[in-house]
């Protein structure tokens, strides 16, 4: 069966520090993957998504990225952190042609 | 831009009751419908997926019901218990990689 992998599941980080958070999919192979953050009393919102290795289509301009290095692995990062970066990250995954998004158990990150 | 609207933000019910949950979206050109629940602090449990092709789908105690032409989604719990208690998130696609979620509606089912 499949299965997502999220971590950490907490992370508190001082403004200006760097930041990598990963998300890993077990048990198929080209899905489609996805980062999404849902800021305090304020809906999901798309961040990244990506239709295979090294392909990274961003939703909306910000001080984040993402990358694929491998099949089942998606990265978020940041250069420098900033207070406006906290929030709950979500990855998810689909697989492509088929309906149906599986999120992981989410990263609480606090940018103190 | 799809607009994803869930009625009401916030839902106090008696155990037991039985009760209905609403999203609307803006753009009825989509590829397929997804309920979710989220408890506090955790990530989102799928509950029902609905392809456009579809017009409801069930399972257990709710059925998610899709009329793509107007542009609704309804949730229905059956007999509600306390452990129903969640934030309900409704979500649409258009095609698959853009899928665009509403606020949520915060249920609360008192014993």
């Amino acid at each position: 069966s499949q299965t997502i992998h999220q971590w950490p599941a907490t992370l508190v980080q001082p403004v200006g520090s760097p930041l990598s958070l990963e998300c890993t999919v077990e048990g198929t192979s080209n899905p489609n993957l996805y980062w999404y953050r849902q800021a305090a009393g304020r809906g999901l919102q798309l961040l990244f998504y990506s239709v295979g290795i090294g392909q990274i289509s961003s939703e909306v301009p910000q001080n984040l990225s993402a990358s694929r290095p491998q099949d089942r692995q998606f990265i978020l990062s940041s250069k420098k952190l900033l207070l406006s970066d906290s929030g709950f990250y979500l990855c998810a995954w689909s697989v492509q042609g088929a309906g149906g998004y599986t999120f992981g158990s989410g990263t609480r990150l606090t940018v103190v | 831009k799809q607009e994803v609207t869930q009625i009401p933000a916030a839902l106090s019910v008696p155990e037991g009751e039985n009760l209905v949950l609403n999203c609307s979206f803006t753009d009825s050109a989509i590829y397929n419908l997804q309920w979710f629940r989220q408890d506090p602090g955790k990530g989102l449990t799928s509950l029902l997926l609905i392809q456009s092709s579809q017009r409801e789908q069930t399972s257990g105690r709710l059925n998610a019901s899709l009329d793509k032409s107007s542009g609704r989604s309804t949730l229905y719990i059956a007999a509600s218990q306390p452990g129903d208690s969640a934030t309900y998130l409704c979500a649409v696609s258009k095609n698959n990689n853009d899928m665009r979620f509403g606020a949520g509606t915060r249920l609360t089912v008192k014993p």
